[in-house]
């Protein structure tokens, strides 16, 4: 079946370790996302690619970046993850028509010592 | 700019009563709304999505949801509820691309 698929799904680091979390997807979709969402809030945008083209919301911290080699794959990267970056984080993606829908992977939960 | 209200954060039915809802949006033109659905430790899954044409939108698992311009609301419906139908439930908003604004989120539970 077509899927995003995310890895790991859950993730333990320490404070300060950098940490990479991944997401492919089966849907040869144009358009991939990272979400942040916190206990009980609504997901949080941090960044999208548009096939290469890179858009970042502004007020996602620099401390994370993103990385999108090719369509299938794309990696969020917390470069010195602190304790309120403990978050699920949900990758989706989306096939970049405007009556298309975002189709969301099952999450990665970081846990930061 | 757009933005979504889900008034009730929390919302408890007994099994097999009806459920509703509540989504309130602000957008200027005609927004594309959807509802998802986040089991504990999942991602999310959408339910139904309105696009144009009939304001009453049918979605699986036996939602339906109706648009209502006059009201900037898009209400979440299901006639029986089942226990399996605890979960989170948020309300999106979209101007027509492929960027989204979620609602809060209201988390429902089923009384047996």
């Amino acid at each position: 079946d077509a899927m995003v698929i995310q890895n790991p799904r859950y993730q333990v680091t320490q404070f300060g370790k950098p940490v990479t979390l991944s997401c492919s997807q089966t849907l040869n979709h144009n358009v991939m996302y990272w979400y942040q969402q916190k206990s009980s809030q609504a997901p949080k945008l941090l960044f999208h690619y548009y096939d290469k083209d890179f858009n970042n919301e502004a007020d996602t911290p620099d401390n994370f970046q993103s990385r999108r080699p090719n369509t299938s794959f794309c990696f969020l990267d917390i470069r010195s993850p602190g304790l309120g970056d403990a978050a699920m984080y949900l990758c989706a993606t989306h096939p970049g028509g405007s009556t298309d829908t975002q189709y969301f992977g099952p999450g990665t939960r970081l846990t930061v010592l | 700019a757009q933005s979504v209200t889900q008034p009730d954060i929390h919302i408890t039915v007994s099994e097999g009563a009806s459920l509703e809802l509540r989504c309130n949006y602000s957008y200027g033109a005609t927004p594309y709304l959807f509802w998802y659905v986040q089991s504990p430790g999942q991602g999310l899954q959408l339910l139904l999505k309105y696009f144009s044409g009939d304001t009453l939108v049918q979605g699986i698992k036996g939602f339906e949801a109706e648009f209502k311009r006059s009201q900037s609301s898009f209400n979440l419906r299901k006639p029986s509820v089942h226990w399996s139908d605890a979960a989170e439930y948020f309300c999106a908003v979209s101007s027509g691309t492929y960027k989204y604004i979620f609602g809060t989120g209201t988390r429902l539970k089923v009384l047996a």
